[in-house]
């Protein structure tokens, strides 16, 4: 049973870049969330991807977009990137109806913007 | 206040003691609390749920109080794998952004 994958693990960008993570959902959950964890500090929700809509956002501006493919999987893009983008992604994954708080997580993708 | 606040520690405890340590919530209208796990450079992973009337699995136990706004776990004959960053999650809300992540506190177990 494959649980939720990320790629790429680790990637190095510049100011004014753009960036798009990928997150394949836990087999059998259609739900995906993207969070932002900077270092020491606990996972930021940015948004939430069911039925290949955006269903809820966080604090985050809209140079954070997202997509929700037919088979589940989902991409994070982030548009001119700074410095304070840099930061560990988190994907996670539930099935639609679970209990709110079991999140299944990836690896994470860790980008650093210099 | 801050939504969920945590001490981020470190917590330095030797191997075989008793551990205990909080998180504070500032919703009173919050209905669902859960602890993560998060080794270093790892993915959090769910621990276990609070529920009302306090949870055991093994060595940890896991308590609320709604009174006083927190929850609380507590780790028992502790050991060196049990060292990582321990999330408290608050649900406030009926959607995904009603989730809130703990900055996380730091447990070093010492040999």
């Amino acid at each position: 049973d494959a649980g939720v994958t990320q790629s790429p693990t680790h990637l190095i960008k510049t100011r004014g870049q753009q960036v798009t993570l990928r997150c394949s959902p836990k087999s059998g959950h259609d739900t995906v969330s993207w969070y932002q964890q900077a270092l020491g500090q606990g996972p930021q929700f940015i948004f939430q991807y069911y039925e290949e809509e955006e269903r809820q956002r966080g604090n985050f501006p809209d140079r954070f977009s997202g997509h929700q493919f037919p088979n589940y999987s989902s991409e994070l893009n982030v548009n001119a990137l700074l410095l304070g983008d840099s930061a560990l992604y988190l994907c996670a994954s539930t099935l639609e109806g679970a209990l709110g708080g079991e999140l299944f997580f990836g690896e994470g993708s860790r980008l650093t913007v210099l | 206040r801050k939504e969920v606040e945590q001490d981020p520690g470190p917590f330095n405890v030797p191997e075989g003691a008793t551990v205990a340590f909080n998180c504070t919530y500032s919703n009173s209208a919050s209905q669902s609390f859960f602890w993560y796990r998060q080794d270093c450079r790892k993915e959090p992973k769910l621990l276990m749920s609070v529920y009302s009337s306090g949870n055991e699995d093994g060595r940890f136990t896991a308590q609320l109080n709604r009174a006083s706004q927190y929850i609380s776990l507590l780790i028992r004959d502790s050991k060196l794998s049990d060292s990582a960053t321990y999330l408290c999650v608050v649900i406030s809300g009926g959607g995904a952004d009603g989730l809130t992540f703990g900055k996380g506190t730091h447990l070093i177990i010492q040999p």
